[in-house]
C-alpha cells in the first residue's frame, strides 16, 4: 500500500519570497508523483508529474519539484510567489502498471501575503 | 472540448433520504474515478469505472453507496440513507486510459453535498 504525507498544512509567505512544499510518500512498489492544485470552490488542477528521466520537472507557471527516491520525497518549489498562487496543494501517487488511482496527502493551504 | 461536468454541485439532503451525484467525462474519455473530500482532508479514492464495468471498488464503503457508468449517460455515485457523516465534497475524474498509472486525471469542480 502507498501512503503520502505533508508534513505543512498550512503555509504563509509573502509576495515574491520562495516556497517549499514538503512531500514524503511510502511505497513498497515504484509509483509515479503528482502535484495538483485546488483554487477556492474548484476542482484540482495538475501542476506537475514525475514519470521517469528527469528527476526535476517544472510547470509553465514557475514551479518545479525534484523527485529524491533515496528520500522518497517530491517537494514543490518556487523561487518568487504571487498572490495568485494562493491555494492548497495536493501531493499525490499513483502505483507503477496500476489503475491510475490516485494517492494523495493531506494538502497543504499556501496563503500568499502582499 | 469541454471538461469534466459534475452535477449538482452543492446539493442539501435530509438523513435518511438518497443522494444522487451525476459526472460527464470529458469528450473521448472512458475511464472514470470517483473522490471523496472529507472536510480539512485530502482526496480519498473511492471507485474506479469504466463504460459498464466496475473496474476497483475498494475505496468505497460496503453499504448504502454505489456508482455505475452505462453505456450512454453520464456516470453516477448513489448514496442511500445518507447520514450527516457523508457530508462532504465528492469529486469525479476522467482519463482517455489507465495507462499504467502515468495518465493525467482531469477533475470537475465536485459536488458538495450537505447532510442536515
Amino acid at each position: 500500500a502507498q501512503s503520502v504525507t505533508q508534513l505543512d498544512s498550512q503555509v504563509p509567505v509573502f509576495e515574491e519570497a520562495p516556497v517549499e512544499l514538503r512531500c514524503n510518500y511510502s511505497s513498497s512498489v515504484s509509483v509515479y508523483l503528482f502535484w495538483y492544485v485546488q483554487y477556492p470552490n474548484q476542482g484540482l488542477q495538475l501542476l506537475l508529474k514525475y514519470l521517469s528521466g528527469s528527476t526535476l520537472v517544472e510547470s509553465i507557471n514557475g514551479f518545479e519539484a525534484e523527485f529524491n527516491k533515496s528520500q522518497t520525497s517530491f517537494h514543490l518549489r518556487k523561487p518568487s510567489v504571487h498572490i495568485s498562487d494562493t491555494a492548497e496543494y495536493f501531493c499525490a501517487v499513483t502505483e507503477e502498471g496500476g489503475y491510475n488511482k490516485l494517492i494523495f496527502g493531506a494538502g497543504t493551504r499556501l496563503a500568499v501575503h502582499p | 472540448n469541454a471538461g469534466v461536468m459534475q452535477n449538482p454541485r452543492h446539493l442539501v439532503r435530509r438523513r435518511g433520504q438518497e443522494a444522487r451525484l451525476r459526472c460527464s467525462p470529458m469528450k473521448g474519455h472512458s475511464h472514470v474515478y470517483w473522490y471523496r473530500q472529507l472536510p480539512e482532508e485530502g482526496l480519498k479514492f473511492m471507485v474506479y469505472l469504466q463504460k459498464e464495468n466496475i473496474i476497483d471498488e475498494s475505496g468505497m464503503p460496503k453499504e448504502r453507496f454505489s456508482a455505475e457508468f452505462p453505456k450512454e449517460g453520464p456516470s453516477i455515485l448513489r448514496i442511500q440513507q445518507v447520514v450527516r457523516g457523508d457530508s462532504a465534497a465528492y469529486f469525479c475524474a476522467s482519463s482517455p486510459r489507465t495507462g499504467g498509472g502515468t495518465d493525467t486525471q482531469y477533475f470537475g469542480p465536485g459536488t458538495r453535498l450537505t447532510v442536515l
